[in-house]
Parts: C-alpha cells; structure tokens; sequence
C-alpha cells in the first residue's frame, strides 16, 4: 500500500526554526514527485511547492518562494519542510502529498499542524 | 495567480444530483485536460476522486464524474448520499505549477 505518514503536531513561537517531515513507502520514492500544500484554519488548499526526490529538482509556488525550504532525503525515503523563522501566519495545516505526471495529488499524508503563537 | 473558481456552497437531497463548477482561463483549466478533484471530510486529508478531468481513480465510486468545457471544469456527483457531505476542490495543472480552486461547502439535505 503507497502510504504518506507524516510528523506530529508542532506548537512554536514566532522567530523560531521548524522543519517537518514526510515519510513514503509502499512505492519507489525516488521515482515520483512529492507535493507540499497549505491550509490555514477554515481555509482552502494552496500548493507550495514540489520536489523530485531522486535528484532533489524543487519547484516552488510563487507565494512560497523565499519563506520555505523543500528538500528530500531519499535514503530514507523522506521528504521535508522547512521554516527558518515562523510567522503566526504560518499557522496551518501542512499536507504532503504525491504528485501525478497529470498533476493530481494521490495519496495525501495526514497532514501536519502547525501552531505559532507567542 | 489567483484561484480557480468554485461557488462557495452548493446543496442537495439525497438521490438528487448535483454539479460543482471550477471555472479558470484559456493559461489553466482551458489549457491542458490536466484537472483534478477532492473531496475533504471535516479534520481529514483531502481525497483524490477525479483525475485528467474525467478520469476516477480505483476505489472511487461512478457516481462521481467529471467533464470539462472551455475554461470552466465541472464535478457530477449522482445519487446524492449523506457520506458526500464534505468541501470539494479543483485543481489544474498547467505544466508548471498546479492551482487550487477556493473549495465548495457540499450540504445534503
């Protein structure tokens, strides 16, 4: 079974470092791309980037681009997020997901809260 | 960018159907047959159930289908049942970075 399990919850203060994880399995992880999406409390879905863990190409939605590191580490078949100074705005949900040829996300981790507050 | 489309809302009885549109441009939805649907459960994942605009992954039940025309997507879900409570999203790829649309709060009645 192709399964995406991710990190637990985090609760952080504002300023400080985070990065959080996506293990695959059940599949050949170095072979299809890995996805990360947002979504903030009562909020919609926005991609953030994906990457390409056999050779770690990483492409970035613009919105993201700049405020999160995307990187694989494809010996232990896990992907990974990461903030290198949390906003509160970065509270949200944190998906990981694997991302199609067609551009579809199947399957989707359970996700990952993240809580920033002071 | 900014997102696709979808009304915020839309309800049914159960048995009735329903159609949910995602409407992007001529640079999105209009360009290639690359959207995807979801369906997501309050406190769960989003679930694939349509893919390549009318393609349903394995397990995914044929009462749920996808067409598209132009710039504007749709998701047709038949025999309502009370389980397809849920937000539904779109999402086109483009070849260079996907795009969500803003979500529709399904509500059978």
């Amino acid at each position: 079974e192709v399964q995406l399990v991710q990190s637990g919850a985090e609760v952080k203060k504002p300023g400080e470092s985070l990065k959080i994880s996506c293990k695959g399995s059940g599949y050949s992880f170095t072979s299809y791309w890995i996805g990360w999406v947002r979504q903030m409390p009562g909020k919609g879905l926005e991609w953030m980037g994906i990457i390409y863990p056999g050779d770690s190409d990483t492409r970035y939605s613009p919105s993201f681009q700049g405020q999160v590191t995307i990187s694989a580490d494809k010996s232990i078949s896990t992907a990974y997020l990461q903030w290198s100074s949390l906003k509160a705005s970065d509270t949200a949900m944190y998906y990981c997901a694997s991302f199609g040829p067609g551009g579809w996300f199947d399957p989707w981790g359970q996700g990952t809260l993240v809580t920033v507050s002071s | 960018q900014s997102a696709l489309t979808q009304p915020a809302s839309v309800s049914g009885s159960p048995g009735q159907s329903i159609t949910i549109s995602c409407t992007g441009t001529s640079s999105d939805v209009g360009s290639y047959n690359l959207v995807s649907w979801y369906q997501q459960h309050p406190g769960k994942a989003p679930k694939l159930m349509i893919y390549e605009v009318s393609k349903r992954p394995s397990g995914v039940s044929n009462r749920f289908s996808g067409s598209k025309s132009g710039n504007t997507a749709s998701l047709t879900i038949s025999g309502l049942q009370a389980e397809d409570e849920a937000d539904y999203y779109c999402c086109s790829y483009a070849g260079s970075s996907p795009l969500f649309g803003g979500g529709t709060k399904l509500t059978v009645l």
